[in-house]
């Protein structure tokens, strides 16, 4: 059972155009999301994360934005650059909780195209 | 500070045989937990340990095993191999505490195939 969903496999956007990965999620214990990249041969790094207590969260051209109500986040990027095609997950954890390990959801492959 | 360092980097084994993977956290980190990926699957947790117990433990056959030292290095040891073992093991660390959840710092992977 998924309990982090990233219904996308793929996406292919153009360099300058906003990109958006949509992420859903089941355990409305979760409390702090996280989006990690991850480049082909390397370990997926942090991008950005989110708490439950806020909405909306902003790094750079980096945006994530938590729909509790409807157990949906997405990660904007604007503008989209041809270094950010990676796959991108999605990840969720119950912090108030003893199982404070991250679960993650299946990735999105991102395109961006020159 | 080095980052979290897993080796070997590639590995190819038969099926019934066992393998052991190594992973060293980052300088202070205390946790460290493993995650297998697969293309249709994902990154799936494994285990956590923090100071040389294991706190969580995901889905996985009892032929996953892991163990923690006291310096903070990790092993994961697989038995009894099967094809669908096949896979890019990788290995996080961070501090966290009870409680509490830190972004991960993650390895490079070891990319296991079972022939």
């Amino acid at each position: 059972d998924q309990q982090v969903k990233q219904n996308s496999p793929s996406l292919s956007v153009q360099e300058g155009r906003i990109s958006i990965l949509n992420c859903d999620y089941t355990n409305s214990m979760f409390d702090y999301f996280l989006w990690y990249k991850k480049y082909p041969a390397e370990g997926p790094t942090f991008l950005i994360s989110i708490s439950s207590i806020k909405d909306k969260n902003e790094d750079g051209r980096f945006t994530v934005f938590l729909n509790k109500s409807a157990k949906h986040l997405s990660l904007h990027i604007v503008p989209s650059q041809p270094g950010d095609s990676a796959v991108y997950f999605c990840a969720a954890s119950n912090a108030g909780g003893s199982q404070g390990n991250l679960i993650f959801g299946k990735g999105t492959k991102l395109s961006v195209k020159p | 500070k080095a980052g979290v360092t897993q080796t070997p980097r590639y590995l190819i084994k038969t099926r019934g045989q066992q393998v052991t993977l190594s992973c060293s956290p980052i300088s202070g980190h205390r946790s460290v937990s493993w995650y297998q990926q697969t293309p249709g699957q994902g990154l799936q947790f494994l285990f956590e340990y923090f100071s040389e117990t294991q706190r969580n433990k995901g889905n996985f056959p009892g032929r996953f095993s892991g163990r923690q030292f006291s310096n903070s290095r990790s092993e994961m040891n697989v038995s009894t191999l099967e094809l669908g073992d096949s896979a890019l093991y990788l290995c996080a660390s961070s501090l966290r505490g009870q409680g509490s959840v830190e972004k991960l710092f993650f390895g490079s992977g070891t990319q296991l195939s079972v022939l």
